[in-house]
């Protein structure tokens, strides 16, 4: 159903460490999007790029994350200083124009 | 904010039968999509709309902007639909960001 890739499936950091994931969106993809699924199911959107460029993002993710979608190398989101509240799936999805396709998302834990 | 109220929360089925599952939206979305979590974990497409119905096999979703509520009809349930269903909207203004629904867990029962 969709191709893309993230890396790695699992992650596990203490907290204040760095938190680095990546993701390869579809072939043909311009629009990328990160979000978070926390324990409980719930879904926040982080950020979203066309190309290179940020399109929107919330404010946590403009303090405490570094994101980007460089041209022909993986997007990434880095985590710069990891909490524990941070504990959660991360998925990236790609998306041709509306439909969005999903990765299977890292999992990361903050101990 | 914007929100998805999605019902049931939990649904159990036997096989043969069908349901519907609902999202009610606070404010108009300009599109909706359906998913399913699979045993692994990943969100597989159902559907994508932006008006009126579409229909796969034993699947079926409505969504209407106007009356802010989008449906995934099942019919002739099997085991290998069970799982967690997602639907997630579209709000016009908010350059493609999906607002999910709480989810709602299927059971098939044989």
């Amino acid at each position: 159903n969709s191709k893309v890739i993230q890396t790695p499936r699992y992650l596990v950091k203490g907290q204040g460490q760095k938190a680095k994931m990546r993701c390869i969106p579809e072939k043909g993809h311009p629009v990328v999007f990160w979000y978070q699924q926390n324990k409980n199911n719930e879904f926040k959107f982080l950020i979203n790029f066309q190309n290179q460029e940020v399109l929107q993002q919330i404010d946590m993710t403009e303090k405490r994350f570094s994101a980007e979608c460089p041209s022909n190398s993986p997007c990434s989101l880095e985590i710069q200083s990891s909490e524990a509240g941070d504990s959660a799936l991360y998925l990236c999805a790609s998306s041709p124009k509306d439909t969005q396709y999903f990765g299977p998302g890292t999992r990361l834990l903050v101990l | 904010g914007d929100q998805v109220e999605q019902s049931p929360s939990a649904l159990s089925l036997h096989e043969g039968t069908g349901s519907a599952l609902r999202c009610n939206f606070t404010t108009t979305m300009r599109a909706v999509q359906w998913f399913r979590k699979n045993s692994r974990g990943s969100l597989i497409n159902l559907f994508y709309l932006a008006s009126g119905t579409k229909e796969n096999g034993r699947l079926k979703s409505a969504f209407d902007s106007k009356e802010r509520y989008s449906t995934l009809h099942i019919r002739d349930a099997q085991l290998e639909d069970s799982g967690t269903y997602f639907c997630a909207a579209e709000a016009g203004y908010n350059q493609g960001k999906l607002i999910f629904g709480q989810g709602t867990k299927l059971s098939i029962k044989p």
